[in-house]
């Protein structure tokens, strides 16, 4: 079966590091996803990692543990836009089927 | 090229009626999946369709049903609709063969229905 786990709620002051942190218990696993989800819009996809390792792209920084099946987002030098929803998406299972997990709601404060 | 649609953008509904509603994915991409999501239960599942087959099945009740076209455009219904049934249906397209990045999905902006 497939299990994402991750923190329902975070707060984080403006200028400051966040680390959204997800666990996964994903069949045939072939990759993790972040998607990014602003309230009232679709979800957008922010990183795909797959190998083990940290991958940057600007502020936003993923990390994958295949081994431990643990996977984090990272937001640097947060701005007030990146209050949003984040949700870790696990790739797997019969004809790779993408499992998403319930968000974690960032909160990011003057 | 073009973004994921999805039409009608909002709907009310009484209780007992059905719906239908409607997307297109980005021009090229096979795969169609479609998910509820709600406050409390975030993005579920319901399926996923691949050059008009249903190839994936999330836990919903037999009421929620799909289809998808010879050109990727796919509709999903709902009958005999309830209570429970409010939420915005988001529909998302993706490559849904190459694996693995290609299968990034790309979210239409989502039906939000109403059910009174």
């Amino acid at each position: 079966g497939q299990n994402i786990d991750q923190p329902t709620e975070m707060t984080a002051t403006e200028g400051a590091i966040v680390q959204i942190n997800c666990t996964y218990q994903t069949s045939g696993f072939n990759g993790l996803f972040w998607y990014q989800q602003h309230a009232g819009e679709a979800p957008t996809f922010l990183s795909y990692n797959v190998l083990d390792g940290l991958e940057e792209k600007g502020r936003f920084s993923s990390f994958l543990s295949r081994s431990k099946g643990y996977s984090y987002l990272l937001l640097k030098e947060l701005q007030m836009k990146d209050s949003a929803s984040y949700l870790c998406a696990a790739l797997g299972g019969g004809y790779q089927k993408v499992t998403f997990g319930i968000g974690t709601k960032l909160q990011v404060i003057p | 090229k073009a973004g994921v649609t999805q039409t009608p953008r909002y709907l009310i509904k009484t209780r007992g009626q059905q719906v239908t509603l409607s997307c297109s994915p980005i021009s090229g991409h096979r795969s169609v999946s479609w998910y509820q999501q709600t406050p409390g239960q975030g993005l579920q599942f319901l399926f996923e369709y691949f050059s008009e087959t249903q190839r994936n099945k999330g836990n919903f009740p037999g009421r929620f049903s799909g289809r998808q076209f010879s050109n990727s455009r796919s509709e999903m219904n709902v009958s005999t609709l309830e209570l429970g049934d409010s939420a915005l249906y988001l529909c998302a397209s993706s490559d849904g063969l190459a694996g693995g990045r290609a299968d990034t999905q790309y979210f239409g902006p989502g039906t939000r229905l109403t059910v009174l």
